[in-house]
Parts: structure tokens; C-alpha cells; sequence
């Protein structure tokens, strides 16, 4: 089945710094999603891409749909302690008329102040 | 406006008993789908809802069963726990129509069952 790959896997990195992971796939996604999750939440939308070599942002966020489709970049400048979390690339999939979402195994983020 | 809820936010089950956790939409929402994620993966698809029937299934045994009642709530039963189907379980629902609005593809916190 389709899968996601994330990296890195974790990231240590000190406050103010930028940040930089991305996430690739063996087949093509028409629709590109990051999403963040927090301890004890579910995960939330941070940026939608919808087109091959879009650059979206949200904030100090930045996303880019890859040109093959096959991969998604998440860039987050001058990060700041509430950036702590997990990361998340995601696609749909539509099948028998139902979509349902494609994860990756995300990137862990921790920050030092 | 109420988000996604689910319960219960904790559970903790032995091997072999049979599990029932509940979700309901946000308002508005028609659709229901169901994650599990594991420790330190992401989330995999379950299954989906839609008019009390389920219309998607994910790449999970015949003991995961759901149920969406009248006014979109919606039951995901685990039978014969195993102690692989710890994990956190996450519910979403969405506006059946609109399947191009990822933003308002909305997550529930999530329980987080154990079993021992």
C-alpha cells in the first residue's frame, strides 16, 4: 500500500533556530498535508498544498509540494518553545467513495530554550 | 462549538476482553473515520462511516467492528484484545460533500487504550 516516509525521525535543536524536514512517497499524492500533534491531542492542520511545486505558508511555517508529487517539505523559521511537538506529513487516498488520510511516522521536535 | 469528542480519554483492558470507545462528530460533521496509532507512528486508518454504514476499511482484522448511530455518533468495538492493539485511537469526522476541505477534516483527542 502507499506509504510515507518521513525525516528526520527527531530533531534536537535550540530555540530560534530554523527547521527543516521533509517527507517522500513511492507513488503520487494529488494533495499534500502537514499536520502537527501535541501530547494528549489529536492532530491539527497546519498547511494544505494542492498543486505540484506549491510554496505555501502559515505564519513562520513554509510547505512546498514537490514537483513529482512525491514528496512535501516543511520548513519553520526562528523556532520558539510552543513549536514542540510532533510533525506529520499526510495524503488522502480516495477509494469506494471514501477518502481516508495517509500518515507518515512523523518527526518528533524538541527544543531547547 | 464543540470539536470532535471522544471517550472514554483512558482505558485499560486484559488480553482477551472486548473494548467499545465512542466518538461524537463535531457539529454539523456527517462522516466519522477511525485511526490507531501506535508509539511513535502515525496515525492508520480504521475504517469510515457514513449513513450507519461503513464505507472504507483499512488493513485491520474482522475483531475491529464500528457502529454510526442516527445522529452521527458513531462506536469502534475491538473484540479479543490483544496486547498489540494498545495504542492511542483516534476518531475524525468531516462533512461527507465537501472532501476537498482538509481543514475541516477535524480530530478528536483521541483514547489511549492499554491492554495487559
Amino acid at each position: 500500500g502507499q506509504q510515507l516516509n518521513q525525516s528526520p525521525q527527531s530533531m534536537f535543536i535550540q530555540e530560534g533556530e530554523d527547521v527543516s524536514m521533509n517527507c517522500t512517497s513511492s507513488s503520487i499524492f494529488n494533495t499534500w498535508l502537514w499536520y502537527k500533534q501535541e501530547p494528549g491531542e489529536g492532530p491539527v492542520l497546519l498547511i494544505a498544498l494542492y498543486k505540484a511545486g506549491e510554496l505555501t505558508s502559515n505564519g513562520r511555517l513554509t510547505a512546498q509540494f514537490g514537483i513529482t508529487r512525491k514528496d512535501s517539505f516543511l520548513n519553520i523559521s526562528a523556532s520558539i518553545p510552543s513549536d514542540v511537538g510532533i510533525y506529520f506529513c499526510a495524503g488522502p487516498h480516495q477509494q469506494q467513495g471514501a477518502q481516508k488520510l495517509v500518515f507518515g511516522q512523523g518527526t518528533r521536535l524538541t527544543i531547547n530554550p | 462549538d464543540a470539536g470532535v469528542t471522544q471517550s472514554p480519554t483512558h482505558l485499560i483492558k486484559t488480553r482477551g476482553q472486548q473494548v467499545t470507545l465512542r466518538c461524537s462528530p463535531k457539529s454539523g460533521h456527517d462522516t466519522v473515520s477511525w485511526y490507531q496509532q501506535a508509539l511513535g507512528q502515525g496515525p492508520q486508518f480504521i475504517f469510515q462511516y457514513y449513513e450507519e454504514e461503513e464505507r472504507q476499511r483499512g488493513n485491520f482484522p474482522d475483531r475491529f467492528s464500528g457502529h454510526q448511530f442516527p445522529n452521527y455518533s458513531s462506536e469502534l468495538n475491538v473484540n479479543a484484545l490483544l496486547l498489540g492493539d494498545s495504542a492511542l485511537y483516534l476518531c475524525a469526522s468531516s462533512l461527507s460533500y465537501n472532501t476537498g476541505d482538509y481543514y475541516g477534516y477535524t480530530f478528536g483527542s483521541g483514547t489511549r487504550l492499554t491492554v495487559v
